[in-house]
């Protein structure tokens, strides 16, 4: 089982929908997850950070995070084609350098 | 503040061929951290320096593979006898405790493309 499991996508929606992207982690010990935004042939961007259980909203963007069920979520409101972009969904690995151990990412579509 | 900078951003060698890549972090991010992402993957974790000691390293780090910050600020990384395997994007990233944030921000560079032939 890997670490960190996303839907490899790709998901496509229409401009203007809510975007839901899904990822699901093993180390029920892990504390912080963040999801970063790749568009293609870049590096990742980070665009959500969540420690909490519940959600956190940052403009468009509503991260989701339920640790007994080991479960993060990002959904990203109103759509756009700009959006569209590779999401990466990663968790801070065990020991003390902070590395992250990323999923494969989910390729997001948004058709205009 | 520039950004963390890496070069050079493509590289094709043939294989067998030894090459060395160069990251340069943000300034005064006493963290430094190498990635490798391969083409439908999510990037995986090399190696991590804080100031110039490496501090771990991932069992992917073969013996071909070796990273310095000699003196807590750039950081090179060299692939002895290039393989097939070894193309992929190289991704360096820095980070700071001081930052302010409650989860250290990892800032990513562009990236180093290797294509062995």
């Amino acid at each position: 089982q890997k670490e960190v499991e996303q839907n490899s996508g790709p998901l496509s929606v229409p401009e203007g929908a809510i975007a839901s992207l899904n990822c699901t982690y093993s180390d029920r010990g892990s504390q912080s997850f963040f999801w970063y935004r790749q568009y293609s042939g870049k590096s990742p961007e980070l665009i959500m950070f969540i420690y909490s259980n519940g959600d956190k909203e940052d403009g468009r963007f509503t991260a989701q995070l339920n640790k007994a069920s080991q479960y993060v979520s990002l959904l990203i409101r109103d759509s756009q084609p700009s959006d569209s972009a590779t999401y990466l969904c990663a968790v801070i690995g065990r020991g003390a350098t902070n590395k992250l151990i990323f999923g494969t990412g989910t390729l997001l579509a948004v058709q205009p | 503040d520039t950004g963390v900078s890496q070069d050079p951003r493509h590289k094709i060698t043939k294989r067998g061929q030894n090459v060395t890549f160069r990251c340069d972090p943000i300034s005064e991010h006493n963290r430094l951290y190498w990635y490798r992402q391969t083409l439908g993957q999510g990037p995986e974790f090399l190696t991590y320096f804080q100031n110039e000691a490496q501090l771990e390293k991932s069992r992917l780090l073969s013996d071909r593979f070796s990273a310095e910050r000699p003196k807590g600020s750039f950081s090179t990384l060299e692939i002895q006898r290039t393989e097939q395997g070894d193309s992929a994007m190289y991704l360096c990233a820095s980070s700071s405790p001081l930052d302010g944030s409650s989860y250290n921000e990892q800032f990513f560079g562009p990236g180093t493309r290797l294509t062995v032939l």
